[in-house]
């Protein structure tokens, strides 16, 4: 069965600061994308970043990126330079090609930016 | 405004009432996806619509159905509603029907509805 984990449940980063959030998945399949998406206090969903699985290069969008480490089926998200505004739920998601377009996602780690 | 539009925002109703939730995906995209967000739990796949047609189906139970009509809107019906129904619902949408490894570039979502089951 397709998984996503992310194994912390809440982080805190300074203002300026970077972080990293953790993500597992598993999966048989090598054609798979996986993607961030943020979840702020008005409840929006936001893609931040997305990986496909048979890119070795690692994404990144402005301050985020990813490390995508396909053998250990790990893709976890960096925020360099945090802002509070970064402040949210962030959910690992992913989606395979026997899946058709269903995501899984996981359950979500919650970032506070302190000033 | 991400472009999928999702009414109503909260929904306050009884247990074992009806409710329906109602979805405008994005303009273009013909896939309308439906999830539940429970407290503390990621997102739940209910059910996919594609240009009218269901797609596939999730951990939807029963007393829930859903449809997407001819200008592609879709609804999603919660009936005889239960305490645990309380979520925040997610409609979302996407130009592709399935796996596409060239456009799967992820959802659109909704803001969401909260339904609130007292």
């Amino acid at each position: 069965a397709q998984t996503v984990t992310q194994s912390q449940p809440e982080m805190s980063v300074q203002e300026a600061e970077t972080v990293t959030l953790s993500c597992t998945y598993d999966t048989s399949e090598s054609n798979y994308y996986l993607f961030w998406y943020k979840q702020p206090p008005s409840r929006q969903m936001i893609l931040v970043i997305r990986q496909e699985a048979y890119k070795q290069q690692n994404a990144t969008e402005n301050r985020f990126s990813v490390n995508f480490q396909k053998a250990a089926k790990s893709f976890s998200l960096k925020i360099s330079d945090s802002q509070l505004g970064d402040t949210a739920m962030y959910f690992c998601a992913f989606t395979e090609r026997n899946t058709g377009n269903q995501f899984y996602f996981g359950t979500g780690t919650s970032l506070t930016v302190i000033p | 405004d991400s472009g999928v539009t999702q009414t109503p925002k909260h929904l306050i109703t009884a247990t074992g009432q009806r409710v329906t939730l109602r979805c405008s995906p994005r303009s273009g995209d013909l896939s309308v996806y439906w999830y539940q967000q429970s407290l503390d739990q990621g997102l739940q796949f209910l059910i996919q619509y594609y240009n009218g047609e269901e797609r596939a189906k999730g951990n939807i139970l029963e007393r829930f159905s859903a449809q997407q009509f001819p200008d592609l809107h879709s609804e999603l019906n919660l009936s005889s509603l239960e305490l645990g129904d309380s979520a925040l619902y997610f409609c979302a949408s996407s130009v592709v029907e399935a796996w596409d490894r060239r456009k799967t570039y992820g959802y659109t979502f909704g803001s969401g509805t909260r339904l609130t089951v007292v």
